[in-house]
């Protein structure tokens, strides 16, 4: 069973396109993130919604919309898209708790998904 | 101050060997400090972590090493294998939501 699922894998596109990617967990958890990852493998977080609430929201182009129907997904949408958009996108989800007695790795231990490669042409 | 500083971006080990990758930070507020390990074509996945009132984690062959006054920490991996070849991702908490991410390290151990 796939815990954070994307679609599509790949997505080839042409500038100026409008795309989306998906994402669906099935942990039950209730925060969900968008991170870009570049070619040096940086990663930047973009957003982070909680129970279907915008939490995180940083500093991206308004060209990027994340929308979430349910807590269990948080899609994102791409408009007018540039070359420097090229990079691979990642969905992750937590479960925030408060740390627990004795471990930590229950404490935010965000699940990533596989992960969408965006190539802008 | 919300950065975490990690060194070295690349490292080459030979197999058996100890591979060690360090991270500073700045805020004294985080509160939990995990480090991630992501295959080439995979996401992220977390390996292993610490809380600050700990000074040393160990899961099998891999230890958190922890200096809250220095307010660094390393991840020591022993026994390398070449199986280990990843990046290394080092991060420190903001609350129960955000994770500041060092920049990555990429590990080669070479058989």
């Amino acid at each position: 069973d796939t815990a954070v699922s994307q679609t599509p894998k790949y997505l080839v596109t042409q500038m100026g396109n409008d795309k989306s990617i998906k994402c669906e967990q099935n942990l039950g958890h209730d925060t969900m993130y968008w991170y870009k990852q570049d070619s040096k493998k940086f990663l930047k977080i973009m957003f982070s919604y909680n129970n279907k609430e915008l939490i995180i929201n940083e500093t991206v182009p308004n060209r990027f919309s994340p929308k979430s129907p349910d807590k269990a997904h948080l899609n994102l949408h791409i408009n007018s898209l540039e070359l420097g958009d090229s990079a691979v996108y990642f969905c992750a989800s937590s479960q925030a708790t408060h740390f627990l007695a004795g471990g930590s790795s229950s404490y935010n231990e965000q699940f990533f998904g596989p992960g969408t490669r965006l190539t802008v042409l | 101050q919300q950065q975490v500083k990690q060194s070295p971006q690349s490292l080459i080990v030979q197999k058996g060997g100890i591979s060690i990758i360090n991270c500073a930070y700045e805020n004294t507020a985080f509160d939990y400090f995990p480090w991630y390990q992501q295959f080439p074509g995979k996401g992220p996945a977390l390996l292993i972590a610490i809380r600050p009132d700990v000074s040393e984690k160990k899961e099998g062959r891999f230890t958190i090493s922890f200096n809250k006054s220095a307010k660094q920490f390393s991840l020591h991996i022993m026994d390398s294998q070449p199986g280990d070849s990843a990046t290394y991702f080092c991060a420190a908490s903001l609350g129960n939501y955000q994770l500041i991410w060092g920049a990555g390290t990429k590990l080669i151990i070479k058989p």
